[in-house]
């Protein structure tokens, strides 16, 4: 167990629905990271928020957004959904002065 | 992030020893190297990190020659649980400041009975 809580586990919707995956990181984490892996693919980067600010971004969809609340708690919002945004999505949080980050078990989400 | 090459794949069997390379030759001088371990569904999990020379823990040791250009890691007498995507990644800690910690494409290990 990293201490990385991801809910949902598991999504169904529809194409054009919209999803909140949300996320909270290990305690103490100021750091939380959301990446997107599509069947068989690599992890792709999407964004990165420390402390309640977005500090990087990756090739994250115009369509999808994310924020960091005040009690480091992570939220990622996808939009307009297609069929192509099925993938399982991690969130992974790190203290911030590390780069050995800590993954949650992941959301899949499935669009049909 | 400094670019990393590895493997694809690679194939081995139970009790062998495994060594997955992985060349970075442009790594920074702040550049520390990390692995990470991931199987089927799920997180990637924390291997090893390391800088220079070697790094051993209870899962796996890091080889990291003096010119830092490429590293090794090193799985002894792996088991069939071992079976999973394993990757390198090189970069500085960040100090609260932004950073794209972006995953390779790995290197898928196989280990047959």
């Amino acid at each position: 167990d990293s201490g990385v809580t991801q809910t949902p586990k598991h999504l169904i919707t529809a194409t054009g629905q919209r999803v909140t995956l949300r996320c909270s990181p290990r305690s103490g984490d100021l750091s939380v990271y959301w990446y997107q892996q599509s069947l068989d693919q690599g992890l792709q980067f999407l964004i990165q928020y420390y402390n309640g600010e977005e500090r990087a971004k990756g090739n994250i969809l115009e369509r999808f957004s994310a924020q960091q609340f005040p009690d480091l708690h992570s939220e990622l919002n996808l939009s307009s959904l297609e069929l192509g945004d099925s993938a399982l999505y991690f969130c992974a949080s790190s203290p911030g002065t590390s780069n050995t980050i800590y993954f949650g078990e992941g959301s899949w989400l499935t669009v049909v | 992030l400094a670019k990393t090459t590895q493997p694809i794949s690679m194939d081995s069997y139970e009790g062998q020893e495994v060594n997955i390379t992985c060349s970075h030759n442009n790594i920074a001088t702040n550049d520390y190297i990390t692995w990470y371990q991931q199987f089927p569904s799920q997180g990637p999990r924390f291997i090893i990190q390391g800088y220079k020379t070697k790094v051993t823990n209870e899962v796996a040791s890091l080889f990291i020659p003096a010119d830092r250009k490429s590293s090794t890691l090193s799985l002894p007498r792996v088991s069939l649980s071992d079976t999973a995507v394993y990757y390198c990644l090189v970069g500085d800690r960040p100090k609260a400041a932004g950073n794209k910690l972006t995953f390779g494409g790995g290197t898928r290990v196989l280990v047959k009975p």
